[in-house]
């Protein structure tokens, strides 16, 4: 079954540094794998995903990620951290099973822009 | 195109009340989703709609929750006889038919606090 593991569940950064959330999956067919960002007392909004063709896709807010398969990885970067980036980041990966099909979400990194 | 909505945005309540939330999706999304988010976790699956039929239930959900998407349009999820172990953000979330490349829309939330 498809799942996703996110390492570290705080990530702090100074304003204008490098951005680098980390996600790794888990699955036995080609995976769909989506970021999210998630603002205090807010839903979730789409930042980027991934189904088929290039391997590098670029997001909203000068986000982007990059899926390697020979690493089971799908993370999320920015060169240029900006205060308005704070928020809590997650990955999913989509599941289906018997007609059905839902999220599995990892339990999200809290980033911190520091000025 | 404005997005999908939920109400109330948050609710508190005694133990053992019954609570119901409403959820319209996005027009012509003939898919929705429910989740919870409990405090530092990402969302997890609930039930799943096509258009009226309840195709998925998880096992989070117990007996005294039900779903309902009449007419496939908005949808209502009910808690009866709340717990404190209730208290979570209820998500809703809706994609359109076709391509499973599609991602989920999300709602606002309904933060439900049970005292």
């Amino acid at each position: 079954a498809q799942s996703v593991t996110q390492l570290g569940s705080h990530v702090s950064v100074s304003e204008g540094a490098l951005v680098l959330l980390r996600c790794n999956y888990s699955s036995s067919v080609p995976p769909y794998l989506f970021w999210y960002v998630q603002y205090p007392n807010q839903g979730l909004q789409l930042l980027l995903k991934y189904t088929t063709g290039a391997t590098l896709v670029k997001g909203i807010n000068g986000f982007e990620a990059e899926f390697k398969k020979s690493e089971t990885s799908f993370h999320l970067t920015k060169p240029s951290a900006h205060m308005s980036d704070a928020a809590e980041y997650f990955c999913a990966v989509k599941r289906w099973e018997g007609g059905s099909e839902k999220l599995v979400f990892g339990k999200g990194t809290k980033l911190t822009v520091n000025p | 195109d404005t997005g999908v909505s939920q109400d109330p945005r948050h609710k508190i309540t005694k133990r053992g009340q019954n609570v119901t939330f409403r959820c319209d999706p996005i027009s012509e999304h003939n898919r929705l989703y429910w989740y919870r988010q409990t405090l530092g976790q990402g969302p997890e699956f609930l039930t799943y709609f096509q258009n009226e039929a309840q195709l998925e239930k998880s096992r989070l959900l117990s007996d005294r929750f039900s779903a309902e998407r009449p007419k496939g349009s908005f949808s209502t999820l009910e808690i009866q006889r709340t717990e404190q172990g209730d208290s979570a953000m209820y998500l809703c979330a809706s994609s359109p038919e076709g391509a499973a490349t599609y991602e989920q829309y999300f709602g606002p939330g309904t933060r439900l606090t049970v005292t």
